[in-house]
């Protein structure tokens, strides 16, 4: 059974500073992962998809990475800013058998204070 | 981008009754429909998949007559929470699917138990 964990569950951090969220799967065998952001009491929103044969994806000061062998991915965030402040939550997709299936992560809640 | 509605945004019942969650793709047509729960500070975890036209399919744990899901179009599926209980109070979340590795994700709906 798949299992997604990430690293910090918290940060806090000062406004302007770069930070990488961790996630990390234990079956590697992927179709694709996925890095979401939830506002409090909210849905999700995407910021990122990165297929299992690609290394990175990168959208304005997001860049989010994948390691499928060592079953890791890091979401780095440039500049941060206070409304960068949310829960940010990886998921990955199964190869074989999972149809559209999402496996979520254990989340990473982010405070960038002023 | 694609759109999924949910209804009622947040809805608060006493103990023993039924409620009903509506979650709509309102500009495209949804094949599948996850349904999520999501418990304070918890990430989210896959109740059901429901296909239009079909059976749900209940992931392991989850009581598929307490939890009834109904696809009758691909653009409506509801979720109804029968005979609801405190411990049912949580945030329930719907996706759906696009292409095959797609979800869109609707924004939630808050079900508080009396």
């Amino acid at each position: 059974k798949q299992e997604v964990t990430q690293i910090p569950a918290a940060l806090s951090v000062p406004e302007g500073e770069n930070l990488v969220l961790n996630c990390s799967f234990t079956d590697s065998a992927i179709y694709n992962l996925q890095w979401f952001r939830q506002d409090p009491g909210k849905g999700l929103t995407s910021l990122l998809l990165i297929q299992s044969s690609q290394r990175e994806q990168t959208s304005g000061r997001l860049n989010a990475s994948l390691d499928k062998s060592s079953g890791r991915s890091t979401l780095y965030i440039a500049a941060s800013q206070p409304g960068d402040s949310a829960t940010y939550l990886c998921a990955v997709r199964k190869l074989t058998g999972g149809g559209n299936k999402l496996t979520f992560g254990t989340g990473t809640q982010l405070k960038v204070e002023l | 981008g694609a759109v999924v509605s949910q209804h009622p945004s947040w809805v608060i019942c006493k103990s023993g009754t039924s409620v009903k969650i509506e979650c709509r793709s309102l500009d495209f047509q949804a094949t599948t429909m996850f349904w999520y729960r999501q418990f304070p500070k918890q990430s989210l975890m896959l109740m059901a998949t429901s296909n239009e036209g079909s059976k749900a399919t209940y992931e392991q744990g989850v009581e598929k007559d307490k939890f009834l899901i109904n696809h009758a179009s691909l653009t409506l599926s509801t979720l109804t929470v029968t005979s609801a209980h405190p411990e049912d109070s949580s945030f329930y979340i719907c996706s759906g699917g696009g292409a095959s590795d797609t979800q869109y994700f609707g924004p939630g709906t808050r079900l508080t138990v009396l």
